[in-house]
């Protein structure tokens, strides 16, 4: 079965300026998640998805991140305006279904370089 | 507030050799327990999780890891390293809230393993 997707692999662009991430998650799964993963730390939860609902978004810096998935299933992320300190990884996830015992599956990332 | 502790940013283990990778973790209610490894420009793949039952628990790669309540741990363990196990690990934490919600998934820090020939 073929895996989460993202694109673009690589971004570098000024601070101020705007970016979008793309991910479409594997086949079926309802749950999607956006995580940043900061250079020397582990992934931090930004957006859970049930379908096209956001379940958890208390993490997502709402005055300058935004993320959606209108059809349940493909979702963007988007960054406007970065700052310095938005460089890092940018992981999507999915799962099948929600619950404590879910296993979440890993997009290969999108890695952001503002300068 | 729930969290995880990888006490360890770099091991370093000859092949051949057993390998153990710390984590401790902090939850007020039941904890379900991951790790994952992530290889240079990939996401993270999933390995193993606790859940409950047997305190040993056997994952992919011929990884393991043993759950000990009373210590809080989830090490991490292989009995024999390969050189393509040299990778960043990273343990994360989901607590199961007395009436059944669920937290979301925490992770520590990482831990990098290397394995020399």
């Amino acid at each position: 079965e073929a895996g989460v997707a993202q694109s673009p692999r690589y971004k570098i662009i000024e601070k101020r300026q705007s970016v979008a991430f793309w991910c479409n998650p594997i086949s079926g799964h309802a749950t999607l998640y956006w995580y940043q993963q900061i250079l020397g730390q582990g992934p931090k939860l930004l957006i859970q998805f049930q379908n096209n609902g956001v379940v958890d978004d208390s993490q997502l810096p709402k005055d300058r991140f935004s993320a959606e998935r209108l059809k349940g299933v493909d979702s963007t992320l988007k960054i406007q305006p970065a700052k310095l300190e938005d460089s890092a990884v940018y992981l999507c996830a999915s799962s099948s279904q929600p619950g404590a015992q879910e296993t979440q599956y890993f997009g290969p990332g999108t890695r952001l370089l503002v300068l | 507030a729930q969290s995880v502790a990888q006490p360890e940013d770099q091991v370093k283990v000859a092949e051949g050799n057993p390998l153990t990778v710390k984590c401790t973790y902090s939850v007020s209610g039941n904890p379900y327990l991951f790790w994952y490894v992530q290889y240079p420009n990939r996401g993270l793949q999933f390995l193993l999780k606790y859940i409950t039952g047997d305190n040993l628990v056997k994952g992919s790669y011929g990884f393991e890891a043993e759950f000990n309540k009373s210590q809080t741990s989830f090490h991490l363990k292989k009995p024999s390293a390969l050189v393509s196990d040299s990778a960043l690990y990273f343990c994360a934490v989901r607590a199961v809230r007395y009436g059944g919600s669920q937290g979301n998934l925490i992770f520590g820090k990482g831990t990098k393993l290397s394995v020399k020939p």
